[in-house]
């Protein structure tokens, strides 16, 4: 079974704090992406990285940085945290894209900035 | 940007009730379409990955089917049980590498 797993269920940070996500999977996926979901806009895409140290932009990376040093491990980083930055994250990865894999999810970090 | 509508946004039925649901997407440079499943407190799941215009596919009571002339795909769901309640998503797959969800159809299913 692939697993995906994240590094917290729920997670409270101040404003102006730097956050990690963690993200890691035991499949050996070549991709591995970043999503938030807030109510009635769907999963949007963050970021995503196709191979180790390759990283490129999804939809809303304004305000965020991501990491992918090893094959298995994906971070995404807040260097400044943010209310508006306050939504469920979901880390997912799949086999070589272009091949119409499926993705797998991790069961997402509820992040709440005050 | 999101490009995927999904409809409804929300559906409540009864236990035995079939119903569907419907996933427009962009028919240009498509290559495929999923579908996946969201439980409350869990992860979403992959249900299908539909390629070809006029696919159709089935796991249990759920069924799906695909027009990429036109855009759209329905979800089918026979004798809605409880266990059924859940969010259902679909992405829509040109090849480059990351998907495009839709907002997702959130069903209930009253027993």
């Amino acid at each position: 079974d692939v697993k995906v797993t994240q590094s917290s269920r729920y997670l409270v940070k101040r404003t102006g704090e730097k956050v990690f996500l963690e993200c890691v999977q035991d499949m050996d996926h070549e991709n591995m992406f970043w999503y938030r979901q807030d109510p009635g806009l769907g999963l949007r895409l963050i970021y995503f990285s196709y191979d180790v140290k390759m990283k490129e932009k999804g939809d809303i990376p304004e305000g965020y940085s991501v990491s992918r040093e090893k094959k298995e491990r994906f971070s995404l980083i807040l260097e400044s945290a943010s209310t508006n930055q306050t939504s469920m994250y979901l880390c997912a990865s799949s086999l070589l894209a272009g091949r119409r894999y499926e993705q797998y999810f991790g069961p997402g970090t509820r992040l709440t900035v005050t | 940007i999101l490009n995927v509508e999904q409809s409804p946004q929300s559906l409540h039925v009864q236990e035995g009730d079939s119903t569907n649901f419907t996933c427009s997407f962009p028919s240009s440079n498509f290559y495929a379409l999923h579908w996946y499943r969201w439980e409350t407190a869990k992860s979403p799941e992959a249900l299908f990955v539909m390629t070809l215009n006029g696919d159709e596919k089935k796991k249990g009571r759920i069924s799906a089917t695909l027009n990429t002339k036109e855009g759209y795909s329905y979800l089918y769901i026979k004798g809605s049980q409880p266990e059924d309640s859940a969010t259902y998503l679909c992405a829509s797959d040109t090849g480059r590498r990351a998907l495009t969800f839709g907002s997702g159809t959130r069903l209930q299913v009253q027993p």
